[in-house]
């Protein structure tokens, strides 16, 4: 099975902090995305990655970056935290597309808390 | 740009009888379409997606989802609920000619309440 591993399950941190999400996924997939997840605003694409070094934008990149130095690992950089960030944020990985448009496995999320 | 509309925040229904959630999505060409379902504390679970063909695909946990283009819907179905499928479920959809870039977007949840 697909194991996509978050770093930590809750995290509390304070405005202006530089906060690092890591993602870790152990099936040679070589698409990687990070996601926030709002009520009533369902899953927003933040950044994804198709290969190494390899980035796009999301939907909604303002006030994040993101890392890909090796194919397995996938940060997500919150600059600067502010309180609007606080939000669930979901890692997930699949394989590139053909015929078949491979289906994406998650994370199991961290809840960020910025006071 | 791609968009999926699920209409009804919250579905109940009683254990037994039948569910349906529903999904509308706008794309440009023809789509590939998913639905998750997200436990308590977990991320999203993939449950089924459209690829080709057969316009009423099936998946996991009993349930089955119908393709139709002519109302561009896909909506989730299950014959008999019970109450371990109360979750929140998502429907996503990208177009087919995207290249390497899986980018799905996704509805904004249907919360499933299922009671005895």
């Amino acid at each position: 099975d697909v194991k996509v591993t978050q770093s930590s399950r809750y995290l509390v941190k304070r405005t202006g902090e530089k906060v690092f999400l890591e993602c870790v996924q152990d099936m040679d997939h070589e698409n990687m995305f990070w996601y926030r997840q709002d009520p009533g605003l369902g899953l927003r694409l933040i950044y994804f990655s198709y290969d190494v070094k390899m980035k796009e934008k999301g939907d909604i990149p303002e006030g994040y970056s993101v890392s890909r130095e090796k194919k397995e690992r996938f940060s997500l950089i919150l600059e600067s935290a502010s309180t609007n960030q606080t939000s669930m944020y979901l890692c997930a990985s699949s394989l590139v597309p053909g015929t078949d448009p491979y289906e994406q496995y998650f994370g199991p999320g961290t809840r960020l808390t910025v006071t | 740009a791609q968009s999926v509309a699920q209409p009804e925040d919250q579905v109940n229904v009683a254990e037994g009888n039948p569910l349906t959630v529903k999904c509308t999505y706008s794309v440009s060409g023809n789509p590939y379409l998913f639905w998750y379902v997200q436990y308590p504390n977990r991320g999203l679970q993939f449950l089924l997606k459209y690829i080709t063909g057969d316009n009423l695909v099936k998946g996991s946990y009993g349930f089955e989802a119908e393709f139709n283009k002519s109302q561009t819907s896909f909506h989730l179905k299950k014959p008999s609920a019970l109450v371990s499928d109360s979750a929140l479920y998502f429907c996503a959809v990208r177009p087919i000619n995207t290249g390497t870039a899986s980018k799905l977007t996704f509805g904004t949840g249907t919360r499933l309440q299922v009671t005895l």
